[in-house]
């Protein structure tokens, strides 16, 4: 079973300019999450896809963070004008019930 | 607020010695609770499922415990590894119209030689 899959895997942006990442999640897995995470933290919920509906975008920055996810299958987060504050990792994630099964994440640098 | 704590923030262990990692959580209401392994560089991957019925499960050399009136789970690693050595994340999730999830913030664990 291929599991989930994102890219890119690392993305170096000057502040001010904009970016995207891609998340294609296991096949049949409803539930689709983005998360950030900063070096020494865990991860936080950006938003929470069921199918193609948000069920839980309450910590996204929508100044300036969007994510859609066309069809219920691939996602795409983006930034948009990027801050310094936004480097971390991006992750996604898929579910099915109950188990998450995480990507290798994207590596977001901010100069 | 709902809310996961974990402790300590950070553990150095001896290759072979045992190891108990703590999560507390204030979340209600309660679904289950996941213990995730973070290697550097890679996303979690899940260690435990518990639901509120289970107070033990094992996987391997590492058991969690789980105590759902005080709200406290446990992560007993057994015989350290080298390759042990991550980040320990504790998850709970919520029991609403759809999957909240809360993580806590991770302990790293480091096994020496």
């Amino acid at each position: 079973e291929a599991g989930v899959a994102q890219s890119p895997r690392y993305k170096i942006i000057e502040k001010r300019q904009s970016v995207a990442f891609w998340c294609n999640p296991i096949s049949g897995h409803a539930t689709l999450y983005w998360y950030q995470q900063i070096l020494g933290q865990g991860p936080k919920l950006l938003i929470q896809f069921q199918n193609n509906g948000v069920v839980d975008d309450s910590q996204l920055p929508k100044d300036r963070f969007s994510a859609e996810r066309l069809k219920g299958v691939d996602s795409t987060l983006k930034i948009q004008p990027a801050k310094l504050e936004d480097s971390a990792v991006y992750l996604c994630a898929s579910s099915f019930s109950s188990e998450q099964y995480f990507g290798p994440g994207t590596r977001l640098t901010v100069t | 607020k709902n809310q996961v704590e974990q402790s300590p923030q950070s553990l150095i262990i001896l290759e072979g010695k045992n190891c108990t990692l703590q999560c507390n959580y204030t979340v209600s209401p309660f679904s289950n609770l996941r213990w995730y392994k973070q290697d550097t560089g890679r996303g979690p991957v899940s260690l435990t499922i518990m639901t509120f019925s289970e107070n033990t499960k094992s996987n391997g050399r590492y058991t969690a415990t789980l105590d759902a009136d005080t709200k406290q789970s446990s992560l007993h690693i057994t015989a350290s590894q080298l390759s042990d050595s991550a980040s320990y994340i504790c998850v709970v999730i919520l029991k609403t119209s759809y999957d909240k999830v809360i993580f806590g913030p991770g302990t790293s664990l480091s096994v020496i030689p």
